[in-house]
Parts: structure tokens; sequence; C-alpha cells
């Protein structure tokens, strides 16, 4: 089955200094990749997401990049502000039978320092 | 639109005892996951869905059972619960587009607090 590893588990930077979380996956089948921003005690946030046919995405400060053929794809987050300070999930979706199949990586916990 | 409901938010069971989460939602979606969130963690596939009866297992589906039998409620059942449990339990569905294969994103509920002493 898909296996999704994340890394850094935690990542500090100064406020105005980008973050890069890399993520890697197994199933090459997936094809599309949503990341998550959850705040603690709150239920999980999608912040961008990127399908299997496109190599980037960006959205005012949050671009995601993807490499199918070596399946990992990352996502950059500029000028970093303290409200980004959280946990980044990222994920990998494949359409089943059963259903719309998500498997998340473990989490990147992203400290920005004022 | 509610959006995505779940109740109870907070449980507390003794080792053995069985419950439903219950997991609703307003969208119309097709699609709906239960996941599973331990301390620290990611989150964790327990069952999902395609449509009313059909599910099917995910990462973790060892001591819960799923039905789905309207496209609005996703009910997530625990047999006979054990301390390794203790989870934030957060139940998600998705729109399935009127082309598939074609993903959207997922909306999650507010969580469930269990634990499971």
């Amino acid at each position: 089955g898909e296996n999704v590893e994340q890394h850094p588990s935690t990542l500090s930077v100064q406020e105005g200094d980008s973050a890069v979380i890399k993520c890697t996956y197994s199933d090459s089948a997936s094809n599309y990749f949503p990341w998550y921003k959850q705040e603690l005690g709150k239920r999980p946030q999608l912040i961008i997401d990127i399908r299997s046919n496109v190599g980037e995405k960006k959205d005012q400060r949050i671009a995601v990049t993807l490499n199918k053929t070596a399946k990992h794809f990352s996502l950059h987050i500029t000028e970093t502000q303290p409200e980004d300070s959280a946990v980044y999930f990222c994920a990998a979706s494949i359409l089943d039978t059963g259903g719309f199949k998500t498997i998340f990586g473990a989490g990147t916990r992203l400290f920005v320092k004022a | 639109n509610a959006g995505v409901t779940q109740t109870p938010k907070f449980q507390v069971l003794k080792t053995g005892q069985s419950m439903t989460l219950q997991c609703a939602q307003d969208m119309n979606h097709e699609y709906m996951s239960w996941y599973r969130q331990d301390p620290g963690m990611g989150l964790r596939l327990i069952h999902y869905s395609v449509g009313a009866g059909i599910t099917d297992q995910g990462e973790v589906p060892n001591g819960y059972n799923v039905s789905r039998s309207t496209t609005e409620d996703f009910p997530l059942r625990l047999l006979s619960a054990a301390p390794s449990q203790t989870s934030v339990y957060f139940c998600a569905s998705s729109y399935s587009g009127d082309r598939a294969p074609i993903y959207y994103e997922q909306y999650f509920g507010p969580g469930t607090r269990l634990t499971v002493t």
C-alpha cells in the first residue's frame, strides 16, 4: 500500500525566511497531493494541492512542486510570518473501488520566530 | 450548511466497552473517510467509503467497523475499546465530481477526543 514519508519533523525559521518541507510517496498510482495545516486543537485545513499532471502550483506565499518520476513533492513557504507556525501534513491520494483513499505523512512542526 | 459534524466531542470509555462515533455531512459528498490522530502524530486512515453501501479498509482498520447506509452518515463503531484506541478521531468528506477521476478538497469534522481507560 501507499507510504508517505515527510521531512523534517521539526523546522524552525526566522520571520521572513523561507521554509521547505519535503515528502516522498511509494505508490505510483497516487495522483493527487494535498497539503494541510493544523493548528493546536483544530482540524486540518487544506492550504494547497497539486494534481499529478501539474509540476508546480503557487498561491501567494505558498508553492508546491511535484516530481512524479522521483515520487516526491515539496511545500515552499516564503516570507514566513509567526501565524504560519503550525503542523503541516502532506498527503497522497488515489481513487480506488473503495473510494477516495488518502495517506498522510507524519507531519512537520513549523516554528516561525519573530 | 453545517459541513461535517461529529458527535460526541469528548468520550471516556472503559476497556471492553463499545460505542459508535457519529459523522454526518450535509454537502451531498459521496466520499467519506475516518482517520485517527495520536498525540504528535499524523492522521492514519481507518476506513473509507465511495458511497452508500460501499466501504473499504484503510491503514489501521482492526478494532473498528463502519457502515454507510446513506450518503449523509458514516458512523464508526468501536467493537471492544482498548487503551491503544485512545486518540482523536476525524471524519472527512469530499465531493466526487461529475467526471471521475477527479479530486476535490476533503472537509474535516471537528474531531472526537476518545480516552480509553
